[in-house]
């Protein structure tokens, strides 16, 4: 089935620091979404992306849907404590009703 | 908007009981819903596809007469895990897509189950 690698696993990283992680498949996707979980809750939507070569921002945070249709990677500029918190890419190929997920970014900030 | 209700966010519980998880799309309608299982430090597992008005459609490997999904309204979901045991504690998450076209998933804060 399909699978999405997702990298890195974890970040530690010092408040202010620029962020990136990306995630790749083997297989085309038709749209490609960025969430992020805190603990004990759900997992919130940061950036939605439709279009192969589409780059969106949302604050501090960018996303690009990869050309190839196989990747695409999210960046937060100048991290702050509370960018904590696990982020995962999620899949979708064109005609699927579901998601298919990252194993997820950790990311830890150090004050 | 797009916001997405699950309730309980916990239950605490002694084994052989059944359990009930409500989802609610608040603020749209949802044809489609979807419930994940959690289990600590990984992703999130699709268990099935829930449709509203038909029977739901479970991932392998999932016990349909376990976790009986019902999909009764467009704005509502549930998740019944029947007959509770210690292992099927986890952290359950519903998400809910808007009808319109090339809408994203929204989530739910999840419920934390655990049986004891």
């Amino acid at each position: 089935g399909q699978q999405l690698n997702q990298s890195p696993q974890s970040m530690f990283i010092q408040e202010g620091e620029d962020v990136s992680m990306n995630c790749t498949s083997s297989s085309i996707f038709n749209t490609w979404l960025w969430y992020k979980q805190e603990p004990g809750e759900g997992p919130v939507l940061l950036i939605a992306l439709y279009k192969a070569g589409e780059l969106t921002s949302n604050g501090r945070l960018t996303a690009q849907f990869g050309i190839t249709r196989k990747d695409s990677f999210l960046n937060i500029s100048a991290s702050i404590p509370s960018d904590v918190g696990i982020y995962f890419c999620a899949g979708q190929i064109q005609g699927a009703q579901k998601l298919v997920f990252g194993q997820g970014t950790r990311l830890t900030i150090n004050p | 908007g797009a916001v997405v209700s699950q309730h309980p966010s916990r239950v605490i519980c002694k084994s052989g009981t059944s359990v009930k998880i409500e989802c609610r799309s608040l603020d749209f309608q949802a044809t489609t819903m979807f419930w994940y299982r959690q289990f600590p430090k990984q992703s999130l597992m699709l268990m099935a596809t829930s449709n509203e008005g038909s029977k739901a459609t479970y991932e392998q490997g999932v016990e349909k007469d376990k976790f009986l999904i019902n999909h009764a309204s467009l704005t509502l979901s549930t998740l019944t895990v029947t007959s509770a045991h210690p292992e099927d504690s986890s952290f359950y998450i519903c998400s809910a897509r808007d009808e319109g076209f090339g809408q994203p998933q929204h989530f739910g804060d999840g419920t934390r189950l655990s049986i004891l």
